[in-house]
């Protein structure tokens, strides 16, 4: 049973650019969240999708966009890069409903230069 | 808004020592609460979890027992080991927020042969 993959693994892009990271949620569950990780901090909240639709969001501007697939799978796109972008950013996916458990993908690492 | 406060580290031990991270919360309601694991170069790991007050968590020799009257969540371990070595985050989350994670600012432990 794969587990919550994602793709690519590092990415660098150039202030301005925009970038979309991808994820494939562990089998079975049908949520998927997005958090950002900057160096040395905890991961912050960015926006939860279910069914396709987002459901929670964090405090990220507009430049953060997602979506989700019928097949549960998610992106995240970012537009206009700043340098203060570079971070680590990390899918979870969790079964909708009562359970709290969620597991995280290994990552992205985007450095904006 | 809700948040978690952690211990600072670098924390850095000796193999067989005893290990304490503390992590207090700020949350409205009745929080669940969660520790987890960050190996170099890998996403996050679930490592424990609580979901009520009193209720004790425990994996891999790690335990940790949801405080509500000092809104705590310390984690605790016997005997460390090198493996052992890795950022610890303390984290929250209530169901009516539907699964969203808020993490503390994370725990690096260094455990010396």
């Amino acid at each position: 049973d794969a587990g919550v993959t994602q793709s690519p693994t590092h990415l660098i892009k150039t202030r301005g650019q925009q970038v979309t990271l991808r994820c494939s949620p562990k089998s079975g569950h049908d949520t998927v969240s997005w958090y950002q990780q900057a160096l040395g901090q905890g991961p912050q909240f960015i926006f939860q999708y279910y069914e396709e639709e987002e459901r929670q969001r964090g405090n990220f501007p507009d430049r953060f966009s997602g979506h989700q697939f019928p097949n549960y799978s998610s992106e995240l796109n970012v537009n206009a890069l700043l340098l203060g972008d570079s971070a680590l950013y990390l899918c979870a996916s969790s079964p909708g409903g009562i359970s709290y458990e969620q597991y995280f993908g290994p990552g992205t690492r985007l450095t904006v230069t | 808004g809700d948040s978690v406060t952690q211990m600072e580290g670098p924390v850095t031990l000796s193999e067989e020592a005893f290990l304490t991270i503390n992590c207090t919360y700020t949350a409205t309601g009745y929080p669940s609460l969660f520790w987890y694991v960050q190996y170099p170069g890998e996403g996050l790991q679930l490592l424990l979890k609580a979901t009520k007050a009193d209720d004790k968590g425990s994996n891999k020799g790690f335990e940790a027992t949801y405080r509500k009257e000092t809104t705590s969540f310390h984690l605790e371990k016997g005997s460390v080991q090198v493996s052992d070595s890795a950022v610890y985050f303390c984290a929250l989350t209530k169901g009516a927020a539907g699964n969203k994670l808020t993490f503390g600012g994370g725990t690096r432990v260094l455990v010396k042969p």
